[in-house]
């Protein structure tokens, strides 16, 4: 299985709703990450996990809180969303090593109400 | 600063002519760059890396690190090639990536 999966594909949420997003990948990738990217813009670093450890967090809302709950899944749960995290979440993983190339989900289509 | 820089938003090519989309960096260090790609309603996915200098769907790219450039070439442009690309600088010994803004590349008919 050489694909990063994601779930679901798409999601509409209320601004006091619980959800999450879930990423999995099965290439025995030890990094992990959520991108959050706006149309037409480049993917911005939200999260990396390295050995399922947060290790990067760019100053990311606590309204939006990462999990690794193993080497292969990764999750991104939300909760008081604003209508400007609206956006499509992207996960990717990648071998810790140099030139590894990330390897990207089709992302989740998100749309906060 | 580390910086990616993509000079053009939109590219507008005729099939079958040249085609040059233009990435500067700007880094202290030995760079890694990487060229992107997302097509339409497809996933982004990694077209080129500088250390390998392989030639992927007939695209090369060649670090000039005395222009600090790494620009993406394809002598002769096919309208499959309409995509987003973006390039990319791996920042230092982590794994996080520096993103241009990304060139919407049209080849028209």
């Amino acid at each position: 299985d050489t694909e990063v999966t994601q779930t679901p594909k798409h999601l509409v949420m209320g601004m006091t709703n619980k959800k999450s997003l879930k990423c999995e990948q099965h290439m025995g990738h030890r990094a992990m990450y959520w991108y959050k990217q706006k149309a037409k813009k480049p993917p911005e670093l939200m999260f990396v996990y390295s050995y399922e450890k947060l290790s990067i967090n760019e100053s990311v809302p606590s309204r939006f809180s990462p999990e690794c709950p193993n080497s292969s899944l990764l999750n991104l749960h939300l909760h008081a969303l604003q209508p400007e995290d609206s956006a499509l979440y992207l996960c990717a993983s990648s071998q810790m090593a140099v030139g590894n190339e990330q390897f990207f989900g089709p992302g989740t289509r998100l749309t906060v109400l | 600063a580390q910086r990616v820089t993509q000079p053009e938003k939109l590219l507008s090519v005729f099939k079958g002519a040249p085609v040059e989309l233009k990435c500067n960096y700007s880094y202290s260090g030995s760079p890694e760059l990487f060229w992107y790609v997302q097509y339409s309603r497809q996933r982004l996915q990694l077209l080129l890396r500088h250390i390998s200098r392989e030639s992927i769907k007939g695209f090369t790219a060649d670090l000039n690190k005395g222009e600090t450039s790494f620009h993406l070439k394809k002598p002769f442009a096919q309208e499959e090639d309409s995509a987003m690309y973006y390039c990319a600088l791996k920042r230092g010994s982590n794994y996080q990536l520096i993103w241009g803004a990304g060139t919407k590349l049209i080849i028209k008919p």
